[in-house]
């Protein structure tokens, strides 16, 4: 069974530094991975996709990376902001199915 | 566009009674998932419509819950009799591909008392 791990569980940094989130999952056998991100009291909203064929994505300030074969994912996100603060979670698809394995998600707090 | 959207936001039953969410998906998405979220976990799959065809119902807990989506639009979960455990965030995706971006609902709040 697939299991997807989120370290840290929450982040406090100042405005204006980069950052790293980091995602791990058990099983390497995925088709693609996607990190979301959650406003308090939102829905989920999609950042970025990696198919499984791919090593990285870019979007705006945001780069996510990805390393099948190790079984993690870091998502970099650039010249934070306050606006940036939210939950970010990482999610894989399994090869099996079309569903997704979530984390618990980082808490990440940007201070002005 | 419209995204995905989730009737009702909040929820508030007693246990034993029948509640019913529903999800619109983007226009033109065949494909649409419930996953929910409770207290401190991590949000977990529950099933995966193709159309008005479940195609992985892997994720219901118990036979309390029932997904339908008659005509392939919309869809409804229906918890009957809610326990104390159903508590927590139902949240509906949809997407175009089979293997492609999914997008998410802001969910249904639901708390059983």
């Amino acid at each position: 069974k697939q299991e997807v791990t989120q370290i840290p569980a929450a982040l406090s940094v100042p405005e204006g530094e980069n950052l790293v989130l980091n995602c791990s999952f058990t099983d390497s056998a995925i088709y693609n991975l996607q990190w979301f991100r959650q406003d308090p009291g939102k829905g989920l909203t999609s950042l970025l996709l990696i198919q499984s064929s791919q090593r990285e994505q870019t979007s705006g300030r945001l780069n996510a990376s990805l390393d099948k074969s190790s079984g993690r994912s870091t998502l970099y996100i650039a010249a934070s902001q306050p606006g940036d603060s939210a939950t970010y979670l990482c999610a894989v698809s399994p090869n099996t199915g079309n569903q997704f394995y979530f984390g618990t998600g980082t808490s990440l707090t940007v201070i002005p | 566009e419209a995204g995905v959207t989730q009737f009702p936001s909040h929820s508030v039953i007693e246990k034993g009674q029948t509640v019913t969410l529903r999800c619109d998906p983007i226009s033109g998405h065949d494909n649409l998932y419930w996953y929910r979220r409770v207290m401190g976990k991590e949000i977990k799959f529950l099933l995966h419509f193709v159309k008005e065809s479940k195609q992985d119902e892997s994720g219901m807990p118990n036979n309390r819950f029932l997904a339908e989506r008659t005509g392939g639009t919309y869809s409804t979960l229906k918890v009957q009799p809610a326990e104390l455990e159903d508590s927590g965030v139902y949240f509906c995706a949809s997407s175009q591909a089979v293997w492609g971006t999914q997008y998410f609902g802001p969910g249904t709040r639901l708390l059983v008392l």
